[in-house]
């Protein structure tokens, strides 16, 4: 069975200071990969997505970028966090086929909640 | 006007109760409907799907869509405490290529008190 690892749970980081979150997924390979924040009252904002090794789409422009170095992984950076990038950080896989995306949709990770102080 | 609004809640209800909870949408392009339930700190789950008008049954929950209107609905019968939860509506959307996008609602905080 297919499974996403999304670490760290927690993290809290000064201004400034640069940042980096790895998700993997396990259990299928060619996935369409995703970074989402999600802020409170304001929902699911699509940051990052990836159909392939070293293909990114930014939707957002902002202090952010990604990476997808290997199939199954896909990292979340930035050089100098600001306090705006406080948030809920989700990493989401679907399948390639259209057919599983419109009958499993996209499966998230546990998330990772980010305070910038 | 936003693609996908859905009101945020709070909704509380009673142990037992029957919930409503709603999205409406403004592309007439989308042809998928999703609910995902989304615990404290946990990722969204995917708990229903559906590509047609009409209802789609599963337990305790029933999607409902209704294309002309370009509303969708999701049903909760004898909720629990365990219903307690932020659902949010998605949509699938066509952004080039092969690849879809999800567009979410912002999510409907529900409590279920017993």
């Amino acid at each position: 069975s297919q499974t996403i690892h999304q670490w760290p749970a927690t993290l809290v980081q000064p201004v400034g200071s640069p940042l980096s979150l790895e998700c993997t997924v396990e259990g299928t390979s060619n996935p369409n990969l995703y970074w989402y924040r999600q802020a409170a009252g304001r929902g699911l904002q699509l940051l990052f997505y990836s159909v392939g090794i070293g293909q990114i789409s930014s939707e957002v422009p902002q202090n952010l970028s990604a990476s997808r170095p290997q199939d199954r992984q896909f990292i979340l950076s930035s050089k100098k966090l600001l306090l705006s990038d406080s948030g809920f950080y989700l990493c989401a896989w679907s399948a390639q086929s259209l057919w599983q995306r419109a009958n499993y949709g996209y499966t998230f990770g546990s998330g990772t909640r980010l305070t910038v102080v | 006007q936003k693609e996908v609004e859905q009101d945020p809640g709070p909704l509380s209800v009673p142990e037992g109760a029957i919930v409503s909870l709603n999205c409406t949408y403004s592309n007439s392009a989308f042809q998928y409907f999703m609910w995902y339930r989304q615990y404290s700190r946990k990722g969204p789950e995917l708990l229903m799907y559906t590509y047609s008008s009409g209802n789609k049954e599963d337990g305790r929950f029933t999607a409902q869509v209704d294309k002309s209107s370009k509303y969708i609905s999701l049903f909760i019968r004898d909720s629990q405490p365990s219903d307690s939860a932020t659902y949010l509506c998605a949509m699938p959307m066509h952004s080039g290529g092969s690849n879809y996008k999800l567009t979410f609602g912002k999510g409907t905080l529900l409590t279920v008190n017993p």
